[in-house]
């Protein structure tokens, strides 16, 4: 089956500083690519949707200038977190989508704490 | 706003018996509807999905009822497993927006 892949698994980083997440489709090309964000014992929460080649669409309240999204080629996405702050902290997870699909594939989470 | 929610937050179950998840969605526009399996610390792990045209679809151990009258999603577990212990969330697809609708989660607890 389609695999999706996010790195780091897990990052701590300092309060301020920019923490960089990859999600990579392995095997197929995506066109589309998502990022949630779920906090503990919550569900996912749709945080932007991103095309390649094209500008990412935010979801209402989501900070397009705090969350940088990137969606360079068909099997890479970034999401920075810019200027993190504690409150930042969660589990960040991305899915893709082929044009062809409505399913969407999972990546296995980004857990992010900030000190 | 619109959301797709779940009756119950956490059902427990002894190994052997059958499992029944509900979730109640509220967009009519959804046509296409799924539940996820998430272990504590990673992604959701697709289980089985349903399209708007279809009433009941089966797979292993597993079965998916919707009722677009009463737009009440359930996801039946035949002889659960410890393995199935986890949280279980239905996802809508409104079909003019391409974006899944997350429920909030039955956490299954397996007793052994």
């Amino acid at each position: 089956g389609a695999v999706v892949s996010q790195h780091p698994s897990r990052v701590i980083c300092k309060s301020g500083t920019s923490v960089k997440i990859e999600c990579r489709s392995l095997d197929f090309q995506a066109t589309t690519m998502f990022w949630y964000r779920q906090f503990p014992k919550q569900s996912l929460m749709l945080m932007a949707t991103s095309n390649e080649g094209s500008k990412a669409t935010y979801e209402q309240g989501v900070e397009k200038d705090k969350f940088l999204i990137n969606h360079a080629s068909l099997t890479l996405s970034t999401l920075t977190v810019t200027s993190a702050h504690p409150e930042d902290s969660s589990f960040y997870i991305c899915s893709a989508r082929t044009s062809y699909v409505h399913e969407q594939f999972f990546g296995p989470g980004t857990r992010l704490t900030v000190l | 706003g619109e959301s797709v929610g779940l009756h119950l937050p956490t059902l427990s179950v002894q190994e052997g018996d059958n499992s029944i998840i509900n979730c109640a969605y509220s967009n009519s526009a959804s046509d296409y509807f799924i539940w996820y399996k998430q272990e504590s610390g990673k992604g959701p792990q697709f289980i089985i999905d349903i399209r708007s045209n279809m009433d009941k679809r089966q797979g292993q151990r597993v079965t998916v009822l919707l009722n677009k009258t009463v737009k009440h999603l359930s996801l039946q577990i035949a002889a659960t497993q410890p393995g199935d212990s986890a949280v279980y969330f239905c996802a809508e697809l409104p079909g003019n927006t391409g974006k899944l609708i997350f429920g909030q989660g039955t956490t299954l607890q397996v007793k052994p």
